[in-house]
């Protein structure tokens, strides 16, 4: 099976802009979550998205949001960036394998804002 | 609800020693614990996994870790280190939930000597 892919890979974008990113999960996988990862705050988890719909939220700003649709492809969006939310962002393909919760992360995006 | 916390933030050993990282892990149900690895520049990568069963796990690159439940631990090991395990490796946990409830620790960032 291919694995997940995010596009793009690198992006710079200006104070102010808006980014959308993307996720192609695992054939068959239907859950999609998006993680922010940074040299001080490390790991950090954004939203899961299920069938197209949030089910899961972190402790994030509006600004950030996201969407899923019917083929399981997951988009992020960072609206009126700021210069900390340069990160590398990770999208993670998840499944149920037997009683556990699994996932499998993307190369990921990263965004530099200037 | 589950944590987990990764003793050391940075380990240095030299190629051919002993690699062991640490991980202990607070859940109120059974947890289901995970190694993951990230090289630079790349995503998440699942070294292994413990869910029910055997309390030895081993994993891909001659990794192990074991479940030991009176110790609330499930550290990572590798009789030998080689070079090419430079990397930060992430310890998480999670539970029975259908949502994706995984918790990462804050990482370790393992430095291969020659």
């Amino acid at each position: 099976k291919a694995g997940v892919t995010q596009t793009p890979r690198y992006l710079i974008k200006t104070r102010g802009q808006q980014v959308t990113l993307s996720c192609s999960p695992i054939s068959g996988h239907r859950s999609v979550s998006w993680y922010q990862q940074t040299p001080g705050q490390g790991l950090q988890f954004l939203f899961e998205y299920f069938s197209e719909t949030q089910r899961n939220k972190g402790n994030f700003p509006g600004r950030f949001s996201g969407r899923q649709f019917s083929n399981s492809r997951s988009e992020m969006n960072v609206s009126t960036l700021e210069l900390g939310d340069s990160a590398l962002y990770l999208c993670a393909s998840g499944h149920r394998a037997g009683a556990s919760y699994e996932q499998y992360f993307g190369p990921g995006t990263r965004l530099t804002v200037t | 609800a589950q944590s987990v916390t990764q003793l050391g933030s940075h380990v240095s050993v030299s190629e051919g020693a002993l690699v062991l990282l640490r991980c202990n892990y607070s859940s109120s149900v059974p947890p289901y614990l995970f190694w993951y690895v990230q090289y630079p520049n790349q995503g998440l990568q699942l070294l292994l996994k413990y869910t029910t069963g055997a309390t030895l796990v081993k994993g891909i690159n001659g990794f192990e870790a074991e479940f030991k439940k009176s110790e609330t631990s499930f550290h990572l090991t590798k009789p030998s280190a080689h070079m090419s395990d430079a990397a930060e490796y992430f310890c998480a946990v999670s539970g029975k939930s259908d949502n994706n409830d995984m918790r990462f620790g804050a990482g370790t960032r393992l430095t291969v000597k020659p």
